[in-house]
């Protein structure tokens, strides 16, 4: 069964059009991350919550933003996707800070036209 | 800061040799490492972890090797089958940080 569900697998969005990818997750971690994967590329950390407590990435642009209102539901707001902005998006969560394997989302595929 | 590199983009076996990827971290410090099997269109799916007070741990069918020494990580499948065919990814998290850094990802292709 799966425990990180992300929502909706394909999200096609047009240039310019805020758009919100969504998480949940059924194991009741305390960290939820957010990911941007490029093409060919490794997964990069966008941010990411320990219960409400929230830490943006320095390099992650305004652009992306992020709300959690419960332990199991996550999401990821962008406000006005670019083309670079396309891309699979992962979220993932763990039971504690770096000590414990992170269990990841199937992803979210954006495309942007 | 933490710098995670794989040694090959791209490692070709055949179904039933082992295979070894390979992995570089740069900062001593680092305490947990991680190893990721990303298949197409799928997230990272964990399969081995091993912690600075080890130096190797096996699963099944597959072991993690670590030379702090050299700061080196790597992962051996033995037996690939074709359903090993898929981007490994090192990941290492250092204490104080938590946070894993993922390295660029080695793509496994095993021939039948």
């Amino acid at each position: 069964d799966a425990m990180v569900i992300q929502n909706p697998r394909y999200q096609v969005t047009q240039f310019g059009k805020p758009v919100t990818l969504s998480c949940s997750q059924t194991l009741n971690h305390n960290v939820m991350y957010w990911y941007q994967q490029k093409s060919s590329q490794a997964p990069k950390l966008l941010f990411h919550y320990y219960d409400k407590d929230f830490n943006n990435e320095a390099d992650t642009p305004d652009n992306f933003q992020s709300r959690r209102p419960n332990t199991s539901f996550c999401f990821l707001d962008i406000r006005s996707p670019g083309l670079g902005d396309a891309a699979m998006y992962l979220c993932a969560t763990s039971r504690e800070f770096g000590s414990a394997e992170a269990f990841f989302g199937q992803g979210t595929r954006l495309t942007v036209v | 800061g933490e710098s995670v590199g794989l040694h090959l983009p791209t490692l070709s076996v055949q179904e039933g040799d082992n295979s070894i990827i390979n992995c570089a971290y740069s900062n001593s410090a680092s305490d947990y490492f991680i190893w990721y099997k990303q298949e197409s269109g799928k997230g990272p799916q964990f399969i081995i972890d091993i912690r600075s007070n080890m130096d190797k741990r096996q699963g099944q069918r597959v072991t993690v090797l670590l030379n702090k020494t050299v700061k080196h990580l790597s992962l051996q499948i033995a037996a690939t089958q074709p359903g090993d065919s898929a981007v490994y990814f090192c990941a290492v998290t250092k204490g104080g940080s938590y946070i894993p850094t993922f390295g660029r990802g080695t793509s496994l292709i095993v021939h039948p």
